[in-house]
């Protein structure tokens, strides 16, 4: 059973407009959320994290977004810019009782911007 | 640049193969982990160690064994693989409930 998903296998956009990708997760003991981007040939880094106590948090263009009644949460990227284009894995963890700080991953979603 | 190293970067093996990869930390972190990303699949975490002592295994088969020597340093020991154990394996530190800094990954293809 896949507890973090993201449905969309891959996003195109054109460069100046915004991405959108989307992360739905089941567990609603996690309070803790991340983005990570990831390159061919390299390992995943950290884009932005976001705790349960919020629903928003927002670093330069890129924007997260947590509906906690729909387990829902979000990444806007704007503008986007081709450098961006990468697969982004949505992870999520429950801090509350672990002390690993032990994530789950979603499948990722091959995001494409184009010039 | 993470602060994660992963040795070797790329790994051929034949089934019954001996190898290990290796993971080394710069950070001062004192949690390490091992994950697997096959093909189409979220990352699946393997093993956690948190201060050298492992701490969460995954229902992962005996064919894999970590190793935690000391907080810098984590190994994945493999022996008698199958072919279906090819996949990026990544590692991965942090503070306890910080958030994690990957390697590069080894790319490790059984024939």
């Amino acid at each position: 059973d896949q507890q973090v998903k993201q449905n969309s296998p891959s996003l195109s956009v054109q460069e100046g407009r915004i991405s959108i990708l989307n992360c739905d997760y089941t567990n609603s003991m996690f309070d803790y959320f991340l983005w990570y981007k990831k390159y061919p040939a390299e390992g995943p880094t950290f884009l932005i994290s976001i705790s349960s106590i919020k629903d928003k948090n927002e670093d330069g263009r890129f924007t997260v977004f947590l509906n906690k009644s729909a387990k829902h949460l979000s990444l806007h990227i704007v503008p986007s810019q081709p450098g961006d284009s990468a697969v982004y894995f949505c992870a999520a963890s429950d801090l509350g009782s672990s002390n690993t700080g032990k994530l789950i991953f979603g499948q990722g979603t091959t995001l494409q911007v184009k010039p | 640049e993470t602060g994660v190293t992963q040795t070797p970067r790329h790994l051929v093996m034949g089934m019954t193969n001996k190898k290990s990869l290796k993971c080394e930390q710069h950070l001062g972190h004192n949690a390490m982990y091992w994950y697997k990303q096959s093909a189409k699949k979220p990352l699946e975490l393997m093993f956690v160690y948190s201060l050298e002592e492992r701490v969460e295994n995954n229902s992962v088969p005996s064919r894999f064994s970590p190793e935690c020597p000391n907080s810098s340093h984590l190994f994945l020991h493999l022996h008698t693989l199958q072919p279906e154990d090819s996949a990026l394996y990544l590692c991965a530190s942090s503070h306890r409930q910080g958030r994690q800094f990957f390697g590069p990954g080894t790319r490790l293809t059984v024939l």
